[in-house]
């Protein structure tokens, strides 16, 4: 079955420090990935996609992520992160034939950002 | 923001009786998605729709059913509720009308099955 999995549950970081958020997806073929931010008591927000072409892509506030092909990843990432970046993330998936409600998503990654 | 209104934001119920959850949207988008979120699990699809009156199930479908009688609605609804219902119910919107466009969310609406 198709999935999407993060591998981080919950990760703590001080201002300033680098962030890498693994994301693996299961299915191969072509694959639309998307990373979505849910800051706290808000709804999901769009952060970035990658449907085809340059496997790097850069999203809002800094973020970017890299399509891997080989590792079937697509890990977000951003250089310093700041205290407003606290909120979770979902890396979020579709398989062949695009969504029409077969997005799937990971069951999240809950970043705190000390000051 | 893509027009995507919630009702009703909160609602707190009991064991048994029927809710329904309402989605609006202003902006005439064929694709609409009801999805629950619950800590550990992240989103779960439970129906979706891509048209008037057409409806399919998503992954978590059972004590659930919609309906979508005009574009601009899609209702919830949990016929009897249960405690495992207790949930945040985040309805979607896609932009383009295209199966692999990214989705909007409206702002949730969090149930309390007592």
């Amino acid at each position: 079955a198709q999935s999407v999995s993060q591998h981080n549950h919950h990760v703590i970081l001080s201002e300033a420090a680098s962030l890498e958020l693994g994301c693996n997806y299961s299915y191969g073929g072509t694959v639309n990935l998307f990373w979505y931010v849910q800051y706290p008591g808000q709804h999901l927000q769009l952060l970035l996609k990658y449907f085809s072409g340059d496997p790097l892509v850069k999203g809002i506030k800094g973020f970017e992520a890299e399509f891997i092909k080989s590792k079937f990843s697509f890990n977000l990432r951003k250089p310093s992160v700041q205290w407003s970046d606290t909120a979770e993330y979902f890396c979020a998936g579709a398989g062949p034939g695009g969504s029409q409600g077969n997005l799937i998503f990971g069951k999240g990654t809950k970043l705190s950002v000390k000051p | 923001d893509a027009g995507i209104t919630q009702s009703p934001r909160h609602k707190v119920t009991e064991t048994g009786t029927p809710v329904t959850l309402r989605c609006h949207q202003t902006e005439n988008h064929r694709y609409m998605y009801w999805y629950r979120q619950d800590p550990g699990h992240g989103l779960r699809l439970i129906h979706y729709s891509y048209g008037v009156k057409d409806t399919d199930k998503g992954e978590v479908s059972d004590g659930y059913s919609v309906s979508r009688s005009k574009t601009e609605d899609f209702l919830l609804t949990l016929e009897s509720a249960t405690s495992s219902q207790t949930s945040v119910y985040f309805c979607a919107i896609s932009v383009r009308d295209r199966g692999d466009s990214p989705l909007h969310f409206g702002n949730g609406t969090r149930l309390t099955v007592t």
